[in-house]
């Protein structure tokens, strides 16, 4: 089944260390997104690619970098210089230009210990 | 700028009966799309309704509606006949083109619905 998948479901890290959050599509979409939710909020765009090899920064980027080396990755590090990490991270992709279809990855929870 | 606008943070509705979310949204471009998400608390985010700016009659999917009034820029979405699995988060979002938001969609902060028994 095509879909996005999302790893890990929980992630826990160490003050001061870069992590990287995976995200895979097998659905030949485009468009790819990293999106983040805090408790009792909605959610917020970090970074989008429209296609292979850019991206562009969305609301909130900064402590975050992303790659699009492949068309069905989109890996996002959280970097030290991310100040406040915790939160819920979901990945989303889209096909092409129009403004329908999203896909929703299940999620990561990201803790800071 | 692009906003979406949700008034409620959270709702109760007896199993059964129906209920309406309340969203209102701002944008200057006229082809632009409008979404209603479920989240439930396993994190997931569950599409349920979708209505473009073009559409002459609002949407429907099953239980869920979309009550689309363009000219006051309010699209509330209606669950009918209401069931203790739609308790959850509902998010309102929108997508458009040519406006600020560059086909990236943008969120309300959801409202919280609790369906009693």
């Amino acid at each position: 089944d095509g879909g996005i998948t999302q790893s890990p479901k929980y992630l826990f890290r160490k003050e001061g260390q870069n992590v990287t959050l995976s995200c895979e599509q097998n659905l030949n979409h485009d468009a790819m997104y990293w999106y983040r939710q805090d408790p009792g909020q909605g959610l917020r765009l970090i970074y989008y690619s429209q296609i292979v090899n850019d991206f562009q920064k969305g609301d909130i980027a900064e402590g975050y970098s992303v790659s699009r080396e492949k068309k069905e990755s989109f890996p996002l590090t959280v970097t030290s210089a991310q100040k406040n990490p915790t939160a819920f991270y979901l990945c989303a992709s889209k096909p092409g230009q129009g403004n329908y279809g999203y896909t929703f990855g299940s999620g990561t929870r990201l803790t800071v210990v | 700028a692009q906003k979406i606008t949700q008034t409620q943070p959270g709702m109760f509705v007896q199993e059964k009966e129906a209920v309406t979310l309340d969203c209102t949204y701002d944008t200057s471009d006229p082809s632009y799309g409008l979404f209603w998400y479920k989240q439930p608390s396993s994190g997931e985010m569950i599409f349920l309704i979708y209505q473009g700016s073009y559409d002459q009659q609002n949407a429907t999917e099953g239980r869920y509606s979309l009550n689309f009034q363009k000219a006051r820029k309010s699209a509330n979405l209606v669950i009918s006949a209401s069931q203790l699995g739609d308790s959850a988060m509902y998010f309102c979002a929108m997508s458009d083109l040519y406006g600020g938001s560059q086909g990236n969609l943008i969120f309300g902060k959801g409202t919280k619905l609790s369906v009693k028994p």
